[in-house]
């Protein structure tokens, strides 16, 4: 199968600027996950989507942060304006109702100077 | 809430040894997962092993195993006879009834030849 596929690869941009990041998951798979990975730690989850609707975001700071999800199939992550903590690498994953597997995009590594 | 702790950094191994990764986990659940994961330079997170909590029977996956301490909380990563390309960041995570995985800060392992 198709794993899940993130866009772009790369992003620098300069703090208060906006950027939009792209994930779209195995086929069928019903739960969306956005994480944020910092240099050095363990990805830490932005937001979680079952199908179209949000089932947490208790951690997206969403004064800068939004996601949608529409149609319960791709994704879209947005940060407007980034700051400089920002900077970080940006994992989309999707899991399906069996066995709890779980598979991870390539990532976006977003840079704000 | 649901913890992850890795106290090791990092973690150095000559080839063909034996290395094990310790980890550390906290809920209040009874129905969980433990995985390890492997994330090399490429960002991909790859999956390593798995374990159900009601199996009492350590995961293996051919070079790799676990040792599960379920009263402990405890759930280490054993890689033998490691090699070259096991170099990389290892995280250990958790999943309460499946739901999103919350990671540990990660352990380096570097295989030296």
């Amino acid at each position: 199968e198709a794993g899940v596929a993130q866009s772009p690869r790369y992003k620098i941009i300069e703090k208060r600027q906006s950027v939009a990041f792209w994930c779209n998951p195995i086929s069928g798979h019903a739960t969306l996950y956005w994480y944020q990975q910092i240099l050095g730690q363990g990805p830490k989850l932005l937001i979680q989507f079952q199908n179209n609707g949000v089932v947490d975001d208790s951690q997206l700071p969403k004064d800068r942060f939004s996601a949608e999800r529409l149609k319960g199939v791709d994704s879209t992550l947005k940060i407007q304006p980034a700051k400089l903590e920002d900077s970080a690498v940006y994992l989309c994953a999707s899991s399906g109702l069996v066995n709890y597997g779980y598979t991870f995009g390539s990532g976006t590594r977003l840079t704000v100077v | 809430a649901q913890t992850v702790t890795q106290s090791q950094p990092e973690m150095s191994v000559q080839e063909a040894e034996t290395v094990t990764l310790s980890c550390t986990y906290d809920t209040s659940e009874n129905n969980y997962y433990l995985f390890w994961y492997k994330q090399p330079p490429s960002r991909q997170m790859i999956l390593v092993i798995r374990q159900e909590a009601y199996k009492q029977q350590n995961a293996t996956e051919n070079r790799f195993s676990v040792n599960f301490q379920k009263a402990a909380k405890s759930f280490s990563l054993k890689i033998s006879d490691s090699q070259l390309g096991d170099t990389a960041m290892y995280f250990c995570a958790s999943s309460e009834y499946g739901n999103k995985l919350v990671f540990g800060a990660g352990t380096i392992l570097r295989v030296k030849s």
